[in-house]
């Protein structure tokens, strides 16, 4: 009963540096979102994906990119990462009750 | 656009107290309004929801009144438990999927 899975838990990059963050759901969502927490700030939402084959930009997409491979599997790209993009990455997804499922999250510091 | 503003935390009580988290949104239409909660190092778990005016939402001993009137939405329990000590998310859903966060008040349960 995994849920929604996120890979890694922790990474630190260097300015500039890629990363792809890694998220599956084996509860045969529709949607799935990527969001990040930072202090005082909630969560804010960064890409959607509805269904397989569309993505949309959330609050704060600019320096992410993502790509919905499959049904279960949602992931974020950092092409270059800056420090600003410090934060706690959470993955989610929803079915038709349309209730948000949260991963563990993933810490990223950028140095 | 749609937000969320919660009372400023942190919150600390003694075990067996009274909790009230204030939570207030700003919305057009009548959005549906949920309670997350966070414990330390997982993702958001849903805690309770309420769908339309007058609702209450309840779930482990919290409970939440949708409030059209004041547009308002606060979580109170009888009586707090260690255990309880988490972050707290309100969170109303715009359009179909998508979530918008409030702040999030941390909450600490003294024994």
């Amino acid at each position: 009963n995994a849920g929604v899975t996120q890979t890694p838990k922790f990474q630190v990059l260097k300015t500039g540096q890629s990363m792809t963050l890694q998220c599956a759901q084996d509860m045969n969502h529709n949607s799935m979102y990527w969001y990040r927490q930072d202090p005082g700030m909630g969560l804010r939402l960064i890409y959607y994906s509805a269904s397989e084959g569309t993505t949309d930009k959330g609050e704060v997409p600019n320096g992410y990119n993502v790509s919905r491979l499959n049904k279960r599997e949602f992931s974020l790209r950092l092409e270059s990462a800056a420090p600003s993009q410090t934060s706690v990455y959470f993955c989610a997804s929803s079915g038709a009750k349309n209730i948000q499922y949260f991963g563990a999250g993933t810490r990223l510091s950028v140095l | 656009g749609n937000s969320v503003t919660q009372m400023e935390g942190p919150v600390t009580l003694s075990e067996e107290a009274f909790l009230t988290i204030n939570c207030t949104y700003t919305a057009t239409g009548y959005p549906s309004l949920f309670w997350y909660v966070q414990y330390p190092g997982e993702g958001l778990q849903l805690l309770l929801k309420a769908t339309k005016a007058d609702d209450k939402g309840s779930n482990k001993g919290f409970e939440a009144t949708y409030r059209k009137e004041t547009t308002s939405f606060h979580l109170e329990k009888g009586s707090v438990q260690v255990s309880d000590s988490a972050v707290y998310f309100c969170a109303l859903r715009e359009g179909a999927q998508k979530l918008v966060f409030g702040q999030g008040t941390r909450l600490t349960i003294n024994p």
